[in-house]
């Protein structure tokens, strides 16, 4: 089946820092890999997508490329700031199938 | 920009009401989804729908149901609910068309005493 991996627990850290979220999947096609954002309180905000092998999606400063070989979609930030405290969900979607499948989502604390 | 509106930021009610949760986008999209969050557990897919009239289950379809009588609207029922009902509910919508991302709603914080 599909399936989205998304590293255990928080991720706290100092304003300026460089953040990593790391994202693997498994597809039985080929997927649409998405980040997505969830400001405290709110629904969940598109924040970048990648189509094919080797696309990067960037977006406010976020990127993540798309490794068809380590199948992974790992999220990066070179610095961050207070405002960029939330939840970022990995997501993938298989062409024909309209279901979207999202990692349990990493809380980001960014530390003043 | 997609808009998708949701009835009700927060709601309250009692155990065996029935409730209704509506959900609007303006985008003239087929797809529409209801998800439900909870800590620990990320989204869950309730119910979608690809087409007016038409609902397919998710994963966890137990205890609701859904009405999609016009294209934009999407209607999540709970028909008498229960405290393991409480949680935040999420809509989202998408085109039918390819491998599409989804467009969500601020959400719902349902709290059922």
């Amino acid at each position: 089946g599909n399936s989205v991996t998304q590293m255990e627990g928080p991720v706290t850290l100092s304003e300026e820092a460089f953040l990593t979220i790391n994202c693997t999947y498994t597809a039985t096609g080929y997927p649409s890999l998405f980040w997505y954002v969830q400001y405290p309180g709110e629904g969940l905000q598109l924040l970048l997508k990648a189509t094919k092998a080797d696309d990067k999606g960037s977006n406010k400063g976020f990127e993540a490329t798309y490794r068809k070989e380590t199948t992974s979609f790992h999220l990066e930030k070179g610095s961050v700031q207070v405002s960029d405290s939330a939840v970022y969900f990995c997501a993938l979607l298989v062409y024909g199938n309209n279901r979207l499948a999202f990692g349990k989502g990493n809380q980001v604390v960014v530390i003043p | 920009d997609v808009k998708v509106t949701q009835s009700s930021r927060y709601l309250v009610k009692r155990t065996g009401e029935k409730v209704f949760l509506e959900c609007v986008q303006d985008m003239d999209h087929e797809n529409m989804f209801w998800y439900r969050q909870d800590p620990g557990l990320g989204l869950r897919l309730i119910y979608f729908s690809y087409d007016v009239k038409m609902k397919e289950k998710g994963d966890i379809p137990e205890g609701y149901s859904v009405s999609r009588e016009k294209k934009e609207r999407f209607s999540l029922i709970l028909e008498s609910a229960s405290t393991n009902q409480t949680s935040m509910y999420l809509c989202a919508s998408s085109t039918g068309q390819g491998r599409s991302e989804q467009y969500f709603g601020p959400g719902t914080r349902l709290t059922v005493t």
